[in-house]
């Protein structure tokens, strides 16, 4: 679990905030995840980054804005978000699919949000 | 269309009993099978992974079972610990691709 970190753990927000959750890999991995975790659903992949380049970007609204500066780094940038996007953000990282790695993914321990 | 079903929702056990959860899917084309464990307000945390042409997998108490003809995995736990209480999450994945398919787990519960 320690391979990839998030903070903050827990974030409180109202509607008109900007915040940004940060995610960091210590596994030398070179694809990063972000996921939205709400109650009673699965897992939904929001974005993925491979050798810092988006390569999949699933439908998800503007008010969540990605970057990935390296291939250690991660943020989701949120603004003007709504009650419903209160969730549990979840960021992992593996080996990029073409490189011949495991494909394993390693979660990071996520962060709740709260909008208020 | 890509899906992963897990049942039961959730289930509940006595401490030291066994217990078997099942993950039923249709992706293609198929890669590899996980299964995660994830307590809750954590990240999921990996028990297994399968390639096409594994059967069997174990990890400690846990043992998964692939059937790529079926399309069906089992995961089971062998002399419950009240630890094992957690989501148990079945992962399936797309060769070549980043597509991630995630069930929406089973809920175990494990009483004292």
């Amino acid at each position: 679990e320690t391979g990839v970190t998030q903070t903050p753990r827990h974030l409180v927000m109202g509607m008109t905030n900007k915040k940004s959750l940060k995610c960091e890999q210590h596994l030398g991995h070179n694809a990063m995840y972000w996921y939205k975790q709400s109650a009673k659903k699965p897992l939904e992949l929001m974005f993925v980054y491979s050798l810092e380049e988006r390569v999949e970007n699933n439908s998800v609204p503007s008010r969540f804005s990605p970057e990935c500066p390296n291939s250690s780094h991660l943020f989701l940038h949120l603004h003007t978000l709504q009650p419903e996007d209160s969730a549990l953000y979840l960021c992992a990282s593996s080996q990029e699919p073409g490189t011949g790695g495991s494909y394993e993914q390693y979660f990071g321990p996520g962060t709740r949000l709260t909008v208020t | 269309k890509n899906q992963v079903e897990q049942s039961p929702q959730s289930l509940i056990i006595l401490e030291g009993k066994n217990c078997t959860l099942q993950c039923n899917y249709t992706v293609s084309p198929f890669s590899n099978l996980r299964w995660y464990k994830q307590d809750t307000g954590r990240g999921p945390v990996s028990l297994t992974i399968m390639t096409f042409s594994e059967n069997t997998k174990s990890n400690g108490r846990y043992t998964a079972t692939l059937d790529a003809d079926t399309k069906q995995s089992s995961l089971h736990i062998t002399a419950s610990q009240l630890s094992d209480s957690a989501s148990y999450i079945c992962v399936v994945s797309a060769r070549g691709t980043y597509k991630y398919i995630f069930g929406t787990g089973t809920r175990l519960k494990v009483l004292a």
